[in-house]
């Protein structure tokens, strides 16, 4: 089944702990993303990547990191910079960047920091 | 810069109605537009995607139409059902940018 996992589910954290979150797709998409998503607003780009070993920032990047060294991977890291980290997060991928493709959604990771 | 709003924020239906949820967005010059479905707890499932040149996408029992002039789509879903419950959330795109997504509107189908 071609899709896209997310792990863990449920991450606890404690403040100032620095947190990865994996995803990784074998749709054989070139461009993926992680947004934000928080009670009563639309999601939130935080980082794309449109091909391996490029990304780019979206509107939300502050206190978070990302590597894209394989096409089928690419994980967040949430620093401690982060003043608000507690949040469900969502990776997504599409064929190709910038919107112009449909995009799949993987089941999200919900991180709680204390 | 783009902005979504999806009206109403809630809605709640007996089964068996058809109903209509609409989302709006300030930029008419946009390239496609994306329908999804969130149920609680769970990432986004991908329902329809019309490009620009489209007036309309149909899939089983939902049909989603676009009117970018007016800044508008509907999303209509024929003899709702109970599994018809979840968040519905539009996004649309303007050509080199990534999607922008409106706040969802919850649907509650009741037996």
């Amino acid at each position: 089944d071609g899709g896209i996992t997310q792990s863990p589910k449920y991450l606890f954290r404690k403040e100032g702990q620095n947190v990865t979150l994996s995803c990784e797709q074998n749709l054989n998409h070139d461009a993926m993303y992680w947004y934000r998503q928080d009670p009563g607003q639309g999601l939130r780009l935080i980082y794309y990547s449109q091909i391996v070993n490029d990304f780019q920032k979206g509107d939300i990047a502050e206190g978070y990191s990302v590597s894209r060294e394989k096409k089928e991977s690419f994980p967040l890291t949430v620093t401690s910079a982060q003043k608000n980290p507690t949040a469900f997060y969502l990776c997504a991928s599409s064929i190709g960047g910038l919107g112009a493709y449909e995009q799949y959604f993987g089941p999200g990771t919900r991180l709680t920091v204390t | 810069k783009q902005e979504v709003t999806q009206i109403p924020a809630a809605l709640s239906v007996p089964e068996g109605e058809n109903l209509v949820l609409n989302c709006s967005f300030t930029d008419s010059a946009i390239y496609n537009l994306q329908w999804f479905r969130q149920d609680p707890g769970k990432g986004l499932t991908s329902l329809l995607l019309i490009q620009s040149s489209q007036r309309e996408q149909t899939s089983g029992r939902l049909n989603a139409s676009l009117d970018k002039s007016s800044g508008r789509s509907t999303l209509y879903i024929a003899a709702s059902q109970p599994g018809d419950s979840a968040t519905y959330l539009c996004a649309v795109n303007n050509y080199g940018q990534n999607f922008v997504f409106g706040p969802g509107t919850r649907l509650s189908v009741l037996p």
